[in-house]
């Protein structure tokens, strides 16, 4: 079984919301990442957590902020965000063959 | 850092044609090499990896991959087209780990295929 899941699937919130986005994953994998995927675009690496640690952070702005609560899960905080913020946001775990599996996304209007 | 690069952003082929399309990278290292597929309202799905061994690599739905060091390239290609096979292809890359280390896939731009039949 090789599935990530993620909800909500769709999302809409006005700049003063806050929100989260869950994603979890049971297999026993030990990186997990956010990626966002703006329309026509390849998706684009937001942070890794490995271990349940913060391992990488790619210069993202504060008003997103993730959270690695235990193994098979991975939220991601949403605080003032911008309308240029819109997008499909992908969750993914990695196997221990390096091999990363994505979540279905959630994809995320704000208004 | 490491860039993807994939030559054809939209590719319109008609059914049981066959199919190529070119990625190559820029990394001075070992890399892990993958092609991912989108198909319309889905999510990302792996097609076909490479780490090492052989480079010539078969994945799910009668595709297949070559690895060419000497070019950094690793290009996909599929005999014989169908009309399911349009979607939206991802090459990206990535540096091998072991242990707790992990880190993120660079996609190149994707490569937007239609298939008419």
């Amino acid at each position: 079984d090789t599935e990530v899941t993620q909800t909500p699937k769709h999302l809409v919130m006005g700049m003063t919301n806050k929100k989260s986005l869950k994603c979890e994953q049971h297999m026993g994998h030990r990186a997990m990442y956010w990626y966002k995927q703006k329309a026509k675009k390849p998706p684009e690496l937001m942070f890794v957590y490995s271990y349940e640690k913060l391992s990488i952070n790619e210069s993202v702005p504060s008003r997103f902020s993730p959270e690695c609560p235990n193994s098979s899960l991975l939220n991601l905080h949403l605080h003032a965000l911008q309308p240029e913020d819109s997008a499909l946001y992908l969750c993914a775990s990695r196997s221990l063959h390096d091999t990363q599996y994505f979540g279905p996304g959630t994809r995320l209007t704000v208004l | 850092a490491q860039s993807v690069s994939q030559h054809n952003h939209h590719v319109i082929l008609s059914e049981a044609a066959s199919l190529e399309l070119g990625c190559n990278y820029s990394y001075g290292g070992t890399v892990n090499l993958f092609w991912y597929v989108q198909y319309p309202g889905q999510h990302l799905q792996l097609l076909l990896k490479y780490f090492s061994g052989d480079p010539l690599v078969k994945g799910i739905k009668g595709f297949e991959a070559e690895f060419i060091k000497s070019k950094f390239s690793f290009n996909l290609r599929k005999p014989s087209v169908q009309w399911s096979d349009t979607a939206e292809y991802f090459c990206a890359v990535n540096t091998p780990h072991s242990g707790g280390g992990a880190d993120g896939l660079t996609f190149g731009k994707g490569t937007h295929l239609i298939i008419q039949p």
